[in-house]
């Protein structure tokens, strides 16, 4: 069972409300993701951070940001969401192996933007 | 262009039955192969890790093979379970150690009915 911990599991809002999707590790992971993720698709990176003060944009446009403070925590920001935002949100960290990054998987959010 | 395609989209079987996922890709130079299992409503959770000099592994009732000449890889599991129901994803890295890019399928959906 992975360590790593996502807030809130489901949200609901409306157009143009700000939130913050939490996520928290506790395996000492230097390396975070986050994903995006529609039905039947495949995952899609948004962000990545190598470790503190480190952030990256991913594959795929977002218009979210994010943070790196803390080692254990990576929350994801969306100023003013909107319908097109409506998708699950995974939180990964990694761990470096010999054969390459092993992903650990948050729960996830589901998010709903009215 | 790299790209990560599983077939079939989804498959139901019978209880105690065996089935074979496929992951064909084109990614490129090749690294590594992970296969991921996502429950419903839940983060993907790592099966098993393909390497290039690796043609058979097995975990339990589920056993993958590669073949990096065709760019193939299956996984087939064993008298399966209704737990088995989820989605296997097949990520494709290519890069090693360091932090390279992942390449997704989109999931085969599999459902074991009683």
């Amino acid at each position: 069972e992975a360590d790593i911990y996502q807030t809130p599991r489901y949200l609901v809002i409306g157009t143009g409300k700000k939130i913050t999707l939490e996520c928290s590790q506790t395996m000492g992971h230097d390396k975070m993701y986050w994903y995006q993720q529609d039905p039947g698709m495949e995952l899609h990176l948004i962000h990545y951070s190598y470790g503190v003060n480190s952030t990256e944009k991913g594959d795929l446009s977002s218009e979210s940001t994010v943070s790196r403070i803390r080692t254990e925590h990576f929350p994801l920001t969306l100023e003013s969401a909107r319908p097109s935002h409506t998708s699950q949100y995974l939180c990964a960290s990694s761990q470096g192996t010999a054969f390459g990054e092993k992903l650990f998987f948050g729960s996830g959010t589901q998010l709903s933007v009215l | 262009k790299n790209q990560v395609e599983q077939s079939p989209q989804s498959l139901i079987i019978l209880e105690g039955k065996n089935c074979t996922l496929q992951c064909n890709y084109t990614v490129s130079p090749f690294s590594n192969l992970r296969w991921y299992k996502q429950d419903t409503g839940r983060g993907p959770v790592s099966l098993t890790i393909m390497t290039f000099s690796e043609n058979t592994k097995s975990n339990r009732r589920y056993t993958a093979t590669l073949d990096a000449d065709t760019k193939q890889s299956s996984l087939h599991i064993t008298a399966s379970q209704l737990s088995d129901s989820a989605s296997y994803i097949c990520v494709v890295s290519d890069r090693g150690s360091t932090l390279g890019r992942l390449y997704f399928g989109r999931g085969t959906q599999l459902t074991v009915w009683p």
